[in-house]
């Protein structure tokens, strides 16, 4: 079974700066993919950033980048230069034969 | 190109009563899945279906029914509702790009949110 875990139900940071939103993971697949979705308050489920399980570097997009850690089973999400606009929930999720997603982190972002 | 429409928006369903949550998508899309969003918790699959005519159970299917008569369309069917079913529903779908149904990015619905009392 996957399970997806972040430890963090609430974080903050001011605007400009950086901030680091962690998750772990759990699969018995070998090839799966880790994702990183933004839910605003539309409700409106977008793809931040996505990584192949079986590629050593780390994913980047513009100001968001992933570390991923694989045998420690770690997936985290760095926001560079944060924007009142990121303020969202953001998930976690594994996708072997299916999409897990977990619980999700309210990021927001403080003028 | 409106991505995937799903309606209505919102509803309210009385213990018992059954509904069907409508999901369109125009991008040709051979993927479709529903899920559900409880509070304060994480996306879980009910059911997908990887082109017309093709169904498969996801992690939560007890309580809803689906179909895929067309490329465009998946319905989900609730034939009894319970307030258990109460909950924000999301539809995707995805195009398969060779990475595999695990592997591609999903775009989500607006979503519904169903109330039963």
């Amino acid at each position: 079974a996957q399970t997806v875990t972040q430890s963090q139900p609430e974080m903050s940071v001011q605007e400009a700066e950086t901030v680091t939103l962690s998750c772990t993971y759990d699969t018995s697949e070998n090839n799966y993919y880790l994702f990183w979705y933004k839910q605003p308050p539309s409700r409106q489920m977008i793809l931040v950033i996505r990584q192949e399980a079986y590629k050593q570097q780390n994913a980047t997009e513009n100001r968001f980048s992933v570390n991923f850690q694989k045998a420690a089973k770690s997936f985290s999400l760095k926001i560079s230069d944060s924007q009142l606009g990121d303020t969202a929930m953001y998930f976690c999720a594994n996708s072997g034969s299916r999409l897990t997603f977990g619980e999700g982190t309210q990021l927001t972002v403080n003028p | 190109n409106a991505g995937v429409t799903q309606t209505p928006k919102f509803r309210i369903l009385k213990i018992g009563q059954s509904m069907t949550l409508q999901c369109t998508q125009d991008m040709n899309h051979n993927y479709m899945y529903w899920y559900r969003q409880d509070p304060g918790m994480g996306l879980k699959l009910i059911y997908y279906s990887v082109g017309a005519g093709i169904t498969d159970k996801g992690e939560v299917p007890n309580g809803y029914n689906v179909s895929r008569s067309t490329t465009e369309d998946f319905p989900l069917r609730l034939e009894l509702a319970a307030p258990s079913q109460t909950s924000v529903y999301f539809c995707a779908s995805s195009y398969p790009t060779g990475t595999g149904l695990s592997g591609d990015e999903q775009f989500f619905g607006p979503g519904t949110r169903l109330t039963v009392l």
